[in-house]
């Protein structure tokens, strides 16, 4: 069965360090979704890829962070520089191009702690 | 702005209870209603999707309901075992089609 992949699994970084994410949705899937999860809460919407195109990032802090689908392909999620309150589980996500379900598969995620 | 809310947040329950999470939602013009489940620093398992046009979604010991009107919605689960402790979220996908979630239902199944 098809699965959206994500690297690292887990990420321990120095405050006011660089870090990336990477995500490889599952094959065909035209659009990507980069989540936030902070412990205890459900997850957020950072960015919404439709193809290599940024659909919906109002809610990335984009003094700080940044995302890339290149290809259209896989993605990136970048943090520079990472602050106490980036440690979270950054979730990525993806749905195929269909429309109707519109269901979302999700990756295992990358556990992000700043130090 | 969509706002989801799930009640209880916690639940302890021995097993083979039948049990029921409940989620709502403030905006009733959703285009269908997600519920996943997580397991402890894991990642996010869809286990059933309601369409807006439909009333009700079931897979196995698993039933969720819709009623859009009243922004409601519920995930019943039967016969509860101990691999079921998890927390399960519930999510409201908009025209935006980006999933707004609540903070869950922290589920546990004692033996």
């Amino acid at each position: 069965e098809a699965e959206v992949a994500q690297s690292p699994r887990y990420k321990i970084t120095e405050k006011s360090q660089a870090v990336a994410f990477w995500c490889d949705p599952i094959s065909g899937h035209a659009t990507l979704y980069w989540y936030r999860q902070i412990l205890g809460q459900g997850p957020e919407l950072l960015v919404q890829f439709q193809d290599e195109s940024v659909v919906d990032d109002s809610q990335l802090p984009k003094d700080r962070f940044s995302a890339e689908r290149l290809k259209g392909v896989d993605s990136t999620l970048k943090i520079q520089p990472a602050e106490l309150g980036d440690s979270a589980m950054y979730l990525c996500a993806s749905s195929p191009r269909t429309s109707g379900r519109n269901e979302q598969y999700f990756g295992p995620g990358t556990r992000l702690t700043v130090t | 702005k969509q706002e989801v809310t799930q009640i209880p947040a916690a639940l302890s329950v021995p097993e083979g209870e039948n049990l029921v999470l409940n989620c709502s939602f403030t905006d009733s013009a959703i285009y269908n209603l997600q519920w996943f489940r997580q397991d402890p620093g894991k990642g996010l398992t869809s286990l059933l999707l309601i369409q807006s046009s439909q009333r009700e979604q079931t897979s196995g010991r698993l039933n969720a309901s819709l009623d859009k009107s009243s922004g409601r919605s519920t995930l019943y689960i039967a016969a509860s075992q101990p691999g079921d402790s998890a927390t399960y979220l519930c999510a409201a996908q908009g025209g935006s089609e980006k999933l707004v979630f609540g903070k869950g239902t922290k589920l546990t199944v004692n033996p």
